[in-house]
Formats: structure tokens, sequence, C-alpha cells
């Protein structure tokens, strides 16, 4: 099965750049979904196939996707954006199935 | 606006069986592909299963194929995940959650999430 990982941690100061990967093999091929989600409250989707806001999403959070890595950048960091974060991708080629990354704890100093 | 709530967990023992229901609302429920989705005490999200817009086509996780049905009624705006032989790494919040549609695999609405707990 395809497997996704994430850093567990990443800790950033307030009004700088977080930067959380997600690995998976040619992970470049496929469309990335991203989810934040704080403590007691389900996940929200902040951005999809690989770089897509959905409406209400603010442009400080965006995507790229190449090769074996994607990445969600979150700029001009927020306390408000200390959450978990998680990555996701369908996966078509063997079984189709769901998966979702292990998961970034992201720590606004 | 699109609100999903889910009902139906609760406390069962190992073994045991469990029905989930997703109503629906503020959207075409009949349009859309929906899909389960858990999470254990303290521990990351795990895709469970995913119905096709008409149910005609379901997709299971490894860990509860052969034990867990999802299905749809799109009379009812509502998603169920009938649960059986349960056992105690099924314990978590499990959400619903409302596929965002055309070509994209990303869950664009989540339900608040139904606690689940298989102990004895």
């Amino acid at each position: 099965s395809y497997v996704l990982t994430q850093p567990p941690s990443v800790s950033v100061a307030p009004g700088q750049t977080a930067r959380i990967t997600c690995g998976g093999n040619n992970i470049g091929r496929r469309s990335v979904h991203w989810y934040q989600q704080k403590p007691g409250q389900a996940p929200v989707l902040v951005v999809y196939d690989d770089s897509d806001r959905p409406s209400g999403i603010p442009e400080r959070f965006s995507g790229s996707n190449s090769g074996n890595t994607a990445t969600l950048t979150v700029s001009r960091v927020e306390a408000g954006d200390e959450a978990d974060y998680y990555c996701q991708v369908w996966d078509s080629t063997s079984d189709d199935a769901g998966v979702f990354g292990t998961g970034t704890k992201v720590t606004v100093l | 606006e699109v609100q999903l709530l889910e009902s139906g967990g609760g406390l069962v023992q190992p073994g045991g069986s469990l029905r989930l229901s997703c109503a629906a609302s503020g959207f075409t429920f009949s349009t859309y592909a929906m899909s389960w989705v858990r999470q254990a005490p303290g521990k990351g999200l795990e895709w469970v299963s995913t119905v096709s817009l008409s149910d005609t086509t379901t997709y299971y996780a490894d860990s509860v194929k052969g034990r867990f049905t999802i299905s749809r009624d799109n009379s009812k705006n509502t998603l169920y995940l009938q649960m059986s032989s349960l056992r105690a790494e099924d314990t978590a919040v499990y959400y619903c959650a409302k596929w965002i549609g055309g070509s994209s695999t990303s869950l664009d609405n989540w339900g608040q999430g139904t606690l689940v707990t298989v102990s004895s």
C-alpha cells in the first residue's frame, strides 16, 4: 500500500514561513490534498489538487508537488495556524483507497 | 450551508456490531461521493471507506474489509457505516466527509464525528 511520510513536528515564529513536507513514491504524479485539524475539531481542507484553495482559506496557505515530495507552505504564520496538518492522496494504482499522511504538529513559538 | 451530522456511536463489546449514520443537508447529497474517516485517540487520520454517488461502488481500507459495510440512502440524504466483528483497535472518532466533486479526490466538508469505543 502507498505510504505518505510527514515530519512529526515543525516549529515556526509568528510572521515567518512554515513548510510542511509530505513524502511518497512519485507523489508528484498524484493529486495531493492538505487538511488542518485543531484540537477537538474536525479536519478542514486547506489545499486540494496540489495547489488549489477552497473558498474561505487565506492566500497564506499554498501547496506544491513534484518528484517524491509535496509541500504545504504557510506564509506569515499566525498563532491561529497552530494545528495538526495531514496530507492525503487517493491511491488508484493498486487498490483504490484513500491514504493520509502521518501528520505534522505545527507549533507557533 | 453544508451540514453533516453523525450519530450512532457508543460503547460496544469486542465482537459486537454498531451502525453509524450521517445525516446530510445543505447540498444535493445524491451527486457527491462520501467517505468515512476515523481517528483513534491521540492518533492520526485513517481513511475507512468510500461510496460512489449512486451507491454502486464501494471501497474499504484493508483494516476493515469484510467487517464494515458502507451504504447510502439518497432518498433520506443519509450515509451509513455498518460495523461488525468490532475490535479494540476500531476505537476511534468516526467522521463522515463529503467529496469536493468533479475529478478531485479531496474531502471538503466534514462532520463533527461520533465516538466508537470497543471495550469489555
